[in-house]
């Protein structure tokens, strides 16, 4: 699978946006761009995904680079219960058998109150 | 709905002990997987299955077995625990578009092997 790339931390304020980046150059045609999180003492909670298109739900928004080689994931106001460790990944779907999401370091989120 | 449960959520164990972590989901997914997660490092895939009665081994399968009886249940054994196998362990499970659905993890069980 492809390598994303994320910075370690960030800090953000309660109630303030926060837009994590995440830079996958690699990226080939037929990966899906995945968000995950991993709040304090919890398995990962799937966040959103995409492919070429910007996504909104009800957790975030998925903003896509026209050439697909980085990403940003937008928490539209941040709360206490966001802070948790972010995590960026490719998904081939074109690759059968294991789900194998190769979940780096991702993002330390922190938010200040 | 309860999702994806793990039993034990703690376990103590001794060099050389067996032991057998649980795992059930209750939403009918075809696809259950395990993890392990080190500090300071990302989650590693162990064993997996795509359906009941089918297993395959992930990036870190040695030292663990699985089997897959029931499309509900998907335990991992450990036959002679290693200080190298303490970590928290994640079970998790996606259903439908199998190549682009979600996974569903569970909250862990945090072993420590002596």
């Amino acid at each position: 699978d492809a390598k994303t790339t994320q910075p370690n931390s960030m800090e953000s304020n309660e109630e303030e946006p926060v837009h994590l980046p995440c830079n996958h150059s690699t990226i080939s045609g037929t990966d899906y761009i995945h968000w995950y999180r991993q709040l304090p003492s919890q398995g990962p909670e799937y966040v959103i995904h995409g492919l070429t298109s910007n996504v909104n739900n009800r957790m975030a928004s998925l903003a896509i680079a026209e050439d697909r080689k980085s990403s940003t994931l937008i928490l539209h106001r941040a709360t206490l219960r966001d802070a948790a460790v972010y995590y960026c990944i490719l998904r081939d779907v074109s690759w059968g058998g294991a789900d194998g999401l190769t979940f780096g370091k991702g993002t330390h989120l922190i938010i200040q109150p | 709905n309860a999702g994806v449960t793990q039993t034990p959520k703690f376990q103590v164990l001794k060099t050389g002990q067996s032991m057998t972590l649980q795992c059930a989901q209750d939403m009918n997914h075809e696809y259950m997987s395990w993890y392990r997660q080190d500090p300071g490092m990302g989650l590693r895939l162990i064993h997996y299955s795509v359906g009941a009665g089918i297993t395959d081994q992930g990036e870190v399968p040695n030292g663990y077995n699985v089997s897959r009886s029931t499309t509900e249940d998907f335990p991992l054994r450990l036959l002679s625990a290693a200080p190298s196998q303490t970590s928290v362990y994640f079970c998790a499970s996606k259903g439908g578009d199998r190549h682009n659905s979600p996974l569903h993890f569970g909250n862990g069980t945090r072993l420590t092997v002596t």
